[in-house]
Formats: structure tokens, sequence, C-alpha cells
């Protein structure tokens, strides 16, 4: 069983709200992954890290921002919320690729 | 650039049929490819994987099988219930050390009983 966490699972928010998705995992994985899923179901990268601060962009451009100071812990903010943002967000981790990754049970995000 | 696609849904099976859902890939190098479940309103479990050409992944009677040769994993259960009604996708890693993963647009399966 994959021991990575997502919190809050559902949010309602604001327009111009500041927030903060929260992902931890107890795996020891240095390699982390925020996703963005839309409502048809594909997956769109949106940051990555591979290891204690270091952070990358993904493929899909994102007003989001991530920061990875602890191994087990990478949050990602979004600064003033919009409708746009609306979406499910899925963190997920990885020790290596060959081995795949486990995934979060996402924060399904409204913002009004 | 790497790119998997998979068969468009829904597909609707009764208890008991034998499913099919296929993906094809694009990509450079070996990758490993992999097989993803995601239950509603839960987040994606790894289902399988194989790494390298005629690997066959298996796990809860689903099997997949690394066809170099024609550029394909197509997943395979010989006989569907009413708890396998989920998203199912298809992806892989290019290795090399790349670090992302390319994934399908997913195959939503709907078995009724």
């Amino acid at each position: 069983e994959a021991d990575i966490y997502q919190t809050p699972r559902y949010l309602v928010i604001g327009t111009g709200k500041k927030i903060t998705l929260e992902c931890s995992q107890t795996m020891g994985h240095d390699k982390m992954y925020w996703y963005q899923q839309d409502p048809g179901m594909e997956l769109h990268l949106i940051h990555y890290s591979y290891g204690v601060n270091s952070t990358e962009k993904g493929d899909l451009s994102s007003e989001s921002t991530v920061s990875r100071i602890r191994t087990e812990h990478f949050p990602l903010t979004l600064e003033s919320a919009r409708p746009s943002h609306t979406s499910q967000y899925l963190c997920a981790s990885s020790e290596s690729m060959d081995r795949g990754q486990y995934f979060g049970a996402g924060t399904r995000l409204s913002v009004l | 650039g790497d790119s998997v696609t998979q068969m468009e849904g829904p597909v609707t099976l009764s208890e008991e049929a034998f499913l099919t859902i296929n993906c094809t890939y694009t990509a450079t190098g070996y990758p490993s490819l992999f097989w993803y479940v995601q239950y509603p309103g839960e987040g994606l479990q790894l289902l399988l994987k194989a790494t390298k050409a005629d690997d066959k992944g298996s796990n809860k009677g689903f099997e997949a099988t690394y066809r170099k040769e024609t550029t394909s994993f197509h997943l395979e259960k010989g006989s569907v219930q009413v708890s396998d009604s989920a998203v199912y996708f298809c992806a892989l890693n290019r290795g090399g050390g790349y670090q992302k993963v390319t994934f399908g647009t997913g195959t939503k399966l709907q078995v009724i009983p």
C-alpha cells in the first residue's frame, strides 16, 4: 500500500484567494510530481521535483508554484485562484522510473 | 516526442466478458510500459508494468505483453467483474534517466451485471 497523502480532498474557494494544496509521502522517494486532471480524464504534468531544493515546470503551463524543502513534502500554491483553476490535482512520487509512480487520492478544487 | 495512443471509450461490457484495451506507443530508447487504473473519486494505481520487450506484466487477472515489433502493450482480462469498472491509463517512461511519464488519454470501462 502506497503512503502518499493529499489534503484537502475537496476545496471550494472564491476568486482571488491564495491556496496551498498539500502532498506528503512517507516512502522516502526523491521524485515527486503534480498533475492536473481535466474532466475528460487526461493528465497534464504541471510540476516535478528530483529531490530537495529541485523543482521544474512541467508540460502544461501553470500559474501555480511548488517548493521542495523536505523530501517527504511537495506543496503546490496558487497565489490568486481563478475559475480556470477548477480541476482535480493529483500528486505522485516515484523511487525509480521503471517502477512506476504512486499517486495520492487527489484534491478536487472548485474556484467560484 | 513520446506518445501513447489508447482506444477511446467508454467501453461497456457484460460481467464475465473478455476485455481488451488497445495501447500503442511511440518513444525513443527502450521505454518501460505501464497500465494504471483509476477508480471513481480516487487517484491512479499502478496495475502492472513491463520493462523490456516480450515481458508480460500481470496483476489481479489483468495481463499485458510488451510487443516491441508492433509497439503495443494491450491490456487484457479473461472475465471482467462489475468491480473492474474504472478508467484505465496506458503510460510509458522512455528510460535513460528521463524523469517524466507520458500517459494516454484514458479508457473508461463500465461493466454491467
